[in-house]
């Protein structure tokens, strides 16, 4: 399966500023995922990454506050925008595996804890 | 009805023993199924698909049930490494697909 490096793993931020994750895989995938887990909570899918076209975001959540770059098959960044402490919760990017209905599933980054103060 | 459903635990059970809880859906139309392992603090890693026929990986074993709309995990010989919240993940695959994450189980195993 692929492996993801996630960026930063944890941060500290002041309420209004912005954050910029960073996910790195080591092999090109064609969508990337991006989840929200917030305390005591499951994950909560943000966006869906595309190389070359804009994300999808779900219901919730928005481009202006949670912008995702994919400049190509490996790498994605999404930013959290405006932060407030509402915002604080554990950040995930994701991969599906090539063949999801038989090998099973996807694959997480390590997360970024953030924490808005 | 929330679109999966787990209980939330904590189970604590002696090590050796054998655990088993369950996963509940709501959407009949659901087509891939799996569980996933998170320990504290760390990211969500695939523990095991869940096929229609069942499925065994050493200790653990998972099966469907699309009847009644629930899959479990059963872990036998429980060991203190399987400590760890066990997530159900259900993907509905439409048009566009849909994870859905349940909230997870919290496992807790007693030396």
């Amino acid at each position: 399966s692929a492996v993801i490096s996630q960026k930063p793993s944890r941060d500290i931020c002041q309420r209004g500023t912005s954050l910029t994750i960073q996910c790195q895989v080591d092999s090109q995938v064609t969508m990337m995922f991006w989840y929200r887990q917030q305390p005591g909570q499951s994950l909560t899918l943000i966006a869906t990454a595309n190389q070359g076209s804009e994300a999808t975001y779900e219901s919730g959540f928005v481009i202006d506050k949670f912008p995702i770059s994919r400049p190509n098959l490996t790498f994605s960044t999404l930013t959290v925008s405006n932060m407030s402490p509402e915002d604080s919760s554990i950040y995930l990017c994701s991969v599906d595996s090539a063949d999801r209905a038989l090998l099973g599933g996807y694959t997480f980054g390590s997360g970024t804890r953030l924490t808005v103060v | 009805r929330k679109e999966v459903e787990q209980d939330p635990g904590p189970f604590n059970v002696p090590e050796g023993a054998t655990v088993a809880f369950n996963c509940t859906y709501s959407n009949s139309a659901s087509q891939s199924f799996f569980w996933y392992r998170q320990d504290c603090r760390k990211e969500p890693k695939l523990l095991m698909s869940v096929y229609s026929s069942g499925n065994e990986d050493g200790r653990f074993t998972a099966q469907l049930n699309r009847a009644s709309q629930y899959i479990s995990l059963l872990i036998r010989d429980s060991k203190l490494s399987d400590s760890a919240t066990y997530l159900c993940v259900v993907i509905f695959m439409n048009r566009d697909d849909k994870i859905i994450f349940g909230k997870g189980t919290r496992l807790h195993i007693l030396p």
